[in-house]
């Protein structure tokens, strides 16, 4: 099975500060299509995970341009221009290429200062 | 509105049964692979179960191989979780997730609202 390996696993940041997270899998996710299957997940507190990147680097339909996605192969990065309070929550990188079984990366908690 | 609702959780002792349902409104569900995600408590997410739109391609994780049968009713745009022989390490809040390959890269786009399951005596 891939693992996906995320540091830091948790964070405090200060509003209007950027953020940043990394992600390593234990295995190349890139595809011979050409795509490398690696997303990033919110989970707010008390709901459910929310989709906010795809595919490394697309961002999901409504989510703001100060998420960005980056990286290949087995490296990955999320960051936050930015960091605003409606960011708090436990980020998690997702494998999607070696299944079964899909994997999540342990998650970063981001917090306020 | 596009969305996902579970029901069937609740309380069960060890070894015992309990079938989590999710019906989905908003979209084909036929058209749609769909999977099982499952959050213990204080703990990370962790993937359960997929079933591809047709009900033909399953897989599952180790974990609960042998245990849990997932299954779906496209008729009736629901997924289901049959859960067998259940363990105290099932205890989570489990969410149905569809999978959309057409526009996102087969990320998991849209998430119910969880149902928990408690196993214990």
């Amino acid at each position: 099975d891939i693992v996906m390996t995320q540091t830091p696993l948790s964070l405090s940041v200060t509003p209007g500060q950027p953020a940043s997270i990394s992600c390593k899998s234990s295995q190349s996710l890139l595809h011979s299509n050409g795509k490398t299957y690696l997303y990033w997940y919110l989970q707010k507190p008390g709901q459910s995970p929310q989709l906010l990147i795809y595919e490394v680097s697309s961002r999901f339909s409504g989510v703001p341009d100060r998420f960005s996605g980056s990286g290949s192969g087995t490296d990955f990065t999320l960051k936050i221009s930015r960091v605003e309070a409606e960011d708090v929550g436990v980020y998690y990188c997702m494998q999607g290429i070696h299944l079964p079984p899909y994997t999540f990366g342990q998650g970063t908690k981001l917090e306020i200062k | 509105e596009v969305q996902l609702v579970e029901s069937g959780g609740g309380l069960v002792q060890p070894g015992g049964s309990l079938r989590l349902s999710c019906v989905a409104s908003g979209f084909t569900f036929s058209s749609y692979e769909m999977n099982w995600v499952r959050q213990a408590p204080g703990k990370g997410l962790e993937w359960v179960a997929y079933i591809g739109g047709s009900g033909s391609t399953i897989y599952y994780a180790d974990s609960v191989k042998g245990r849990f049968t997932i299954s779906r009713d496209n008729a009736k745009n629901s997924l289901h979780l049959q859960m067998n022989s259940l363990r105290a390490e099932d205890t989570a809040v489990y969410y149905c997730a569809r999978e959309d390959y057409y526009s996102v890269d087969d990320a998991f786009d849209i998430w119910g609202q969880g149902t928990m399951v408690t196993v214990s005596s």
